[in-house]
């Protein structure tokens, strides 16, 4: 069965700081990664890609480990706006689309 | 920019009645999802759709049908609506395994 897991969180941090949080999947014949946000009674959003090289999306960079089959997610300078769910997603490369991860809470305090 | 519309936000229905939720997309993707969301068990796919007059099941169909007569639209059927069908649910469709959802409709069946 294809898994994608993430801590659920809340990661409760303050404004201006980092933080990170990873997700890990089963399948290893994965094929693409994204990460998307989901603000509360919203639908979730394409946050970004991950590409094998990782990538940086001005205050945002993933990275992808096929290693250990984690991706990870850092923001920097946190803002306010930065509080919600972000779901780790996965393409196993079959018929049935994505494998969505059930999210990491994210809570920015001022 | 993608627009993928739901024909409702909020449905109140009740036991037993059929319940059709549209979705309909303006950038002519060829692949449409159906998802519901429930809290602590995440994004679950409902049926999918390929192309024209093709649909496949996801990972929780019973109960459920869809029909897709038209690229732009794939509709999700409740023939018969229970109580345990009260969710959100979401549509997306997708070009290169990025999906783009709808708001959401916000079912609830009492």
């Amino acid at each position: 069965r294809k898994e994608v897991e993430q801590d659920p969180g809340p990661f409760n941090v303050p404004e201006g700081a980092t933080v990170a949080f990873n997700c890990t999947y089963s399948n290893s014949a994965s094929q693409s990664f994204f990460w998307y946000r989901q603000d509360c009674r919203k639908e979730p959003k394409l946050l970004m890609s991950v590409y094998s090289s990782g990538n940086e999306d001005g205050r945002f960079t993933a990275q992808l480990n096929r290693a250990s089959q984690y991706i990870s997610l850092l923001i920097r300078d946190s803002k306010l706006s930065d509080s919600a769910t972000y779901l780790c997603v996965v393409n196993d490369g079959g018929a049935d689309g994505l494998t969505f991860g059930k999210g990491t809470h994210l809570i920015i305090q001022p | 920019d993608v627009k993928v519309t739901q024909s409702s936000r909020y449905l109140v229905k009740r036991t037993g009645e059929k319940v059709f939720l549209e979705c309909v997309q303006d950038m002519d993707h060829e692949n449409m999802f159906w998802y519901r969301q429930d809290p602590g068990l995440g994004l679950r796919l409902i049926y999918f759709s390929y192309d024209v007059k093709m649909k496949e099941k996801g990972d929780i169909p019973e109960g459920y049908s869809v029909s897709r007569e038209k690229k732009e639209r794939f509709s999700l059927i409740l023939e018969s609506a229970s109580t345990n069908q009260t969710s959100m649910y979401l549509c997306a469709s997708s070009v290169r395994h990025e999906q783009y959802f709808g708001p959401g409709t916000r079912l609830t069946v009492t």
